[in-house]
């Protein structure tokens, strides 16, 4: 079974300040999905990382793939109170039939 | 086409009754995916389908959990004699390609009582 950890389980910052949220597995994915979901709403898909090592930026958002594809990080500059919400890393494996999530990351960017 | 509709958004039912799910995946998706998410944890794999065949089934979908496709369109969950553990948050996803785009739904969110 493919496990994903993520942490912080929690994270609340005021306005402007930086956040990381990290992504970990002992398996090897052959790529990897960030979403983030509002309470009430379904995931919605904000980045897939699939090259080892890859760097994606949108916006103030960076994203990293480890090299091994084992991990990942979401990096968020100069938060937002609309960047709050539940942020889920998901791998896809080998087969790539399916995502496997992480246990999601609460962010709470106060104003 | 407007995503991944599901229906209903919200059910509450009495321990012990049936219910049933319906997911309308984006029309061109042969891919279509079950998960379940309980309160304040990320989403749990509960069954795949590629067109009408469902492929892979999770350990978490007891025998009271049934789901099918019979067209490769819209898909049906349906969870016989509830128990109160049924209770979440019930997401479905369909994808067209293999480990790219998926969409979810806003899910039907289950309370049992």
């Amino acid at each position: 079974t493919q496990l994903l950890e993520q942490s912080p389980q929690f994270l609340s910052i005021q306005e402007g300040e930086n956040l990381t949220v990290y992504c970990n597995s002992s398996s090897v994915f052959s790529s990897l999905q960030w979403y983030r979901q509002e309470p009430g709403e379904g995931p919605v898909l904000l980045v897939t990382v699939v090259t080892g090592g890859e760097v994606k930026k949108l916006k103030r958002l960076t994203f990293q793939f480890g090299d091994a594809r084992k991990d990942s990080s979401l990096h968020i500059t100069a938060a937002q109170p609309g960047d709050t919400g539940l942020y889920l890393c998901a791998g896809i494996g080998a087969a790539g039939n399916k995502l496997t999530f992480g246990g999601g990351t609460r962010v709470l960017v106060k104003p | 086409d407007t995503g991944v509709s599901q229906d209903p958004r919200h059910k509450i039912t009495k321990r012990g009754q049936n219910v049933t799910f319906r997911c309308d995946p984006i029309s061109e998706h042969n891919r279509l995916y079950w998960y379940r998410q309980t309160l304040g944890q990320g989403p749990e794999f509960l069954t795949y389908f590629q067109n009408e065949a469902q492929l892979e089934k999770s350990r978490l979908l007891s025998d009271r959990f049934s789901a099918e496709r019979p067209k490769g369109s819209f898909s049906t969950l349906e969870i016989q004699r509830t128990e109160q553990g049924d209770s979440a948050m019930y997401l479905c996803a369909s994808s067209g390609r293999q480990g790219y785009g998926y969409t979810f739904g806003s899910g039907t969110r289950l309370t049992v009582v």
